[in-house]
């Protein structure tokens, strides 16, 4: 079974709107930690967002937030006003345990396409 | 945020013949690495967990006597794909969780990648 499960494999977004990023996992384990990752055509991993189970708050960063729905296990990302430059692959990833080196899963991602 | 180097970028060989490829982890100690392969347009698979003293950890399915993977201290880690296929021929990308105060809670710090094409 998929741990994390990104539905959308392509979106088309107008150059200026908000776009949201689906993203639901699954764990039995209390402690884990979401990601999301941007990767553009040039192939490097650009870190966006974290949020750690514990948190009360959704993370945010920038343009970037992360609407966390702990009892729904999911983990959107949210860009507000896309930009042209936002054109890439985005990646939800989940660390299932408490420590910084427990292994990292990724999601098979979303193609997300800005148009002007 | 930390940074990750991996070496080289782009490689071609011949089928047969083995490829080594570095991580190296420039301003921090990474105990841990992880490599991922990613085939076009797909997502980033975890091949295997490197563990810098002890032997790598492999994931399900994926041959240990393929893709050796040694760390030998704690800035580096390399993959050798062993007597490479053509169905070898992937982009391969290693990571390291940041050290405390680098980066958020565990954040994965990527190399730049590794195209290999084994003809």
């Amino acid at each position: 079974a998929q741990k994390i499960t990104q539905t959308q494999p392509g979106m088309f977004v107008q150059e200026k709107e908000a776009v949201t990023l689906d993203c639901t996992y699954d764990t039995s384990d209390p402690s884990y930690g979401l990601f999301w990752y941007k990767q553009p055509s040039s192939g490097e991993m650009i870190f966006l967002i974290y949020q750690g189970s514990y948190d009360q708050q959704n993370a945010t960063e920038g343009r970037y937030s992360l609407n966390f729905q702990k009892a729904r296990k999911s983990a959107n990302l949210v860009i507000s006003a896309s930009q042209l430059g936002d054109s890439a692959m985005y990646f939800c990833a989940m660390r299932e345990g408490p420590a910084r080196d427990d292994k990292i899963i990724f999601g098979k991602g979303t193609r997300l396409h800005i148009l002007p | 945020g930390a940074v990750v180097s991996q070496h080289p970028s782009r490689v071609i060989c011949k089928s047969g013949t083995s490829v080594k490829i570095e991580c190296r982890s420039l301003d921090f100690q990474a105990t841990t690495m992880f490599w991922y392969r990613q085939f076009p347009k797909q997502s980033l698979m975890l091949m295997a967990t490197s563990n810098e003293g002890s032997k790598a950890t492999y994931e399900q399915g994926v041959e240990k006597d393929k893709f050796l993977i040694n760390h030998a201290s704690l800035t580096l880690s390399t993959l050798t794909v062993t007597s490479a296929h053509p169905e070898d021929s992937s982009f391969y990308i290693c990571s390291a969780p940041g050290g405390w105060g680098q980066g958020m809670d565990g954040e994965l710090f990527f190399g730049e990648g590794s195209r290999l094409t084994v003809l």
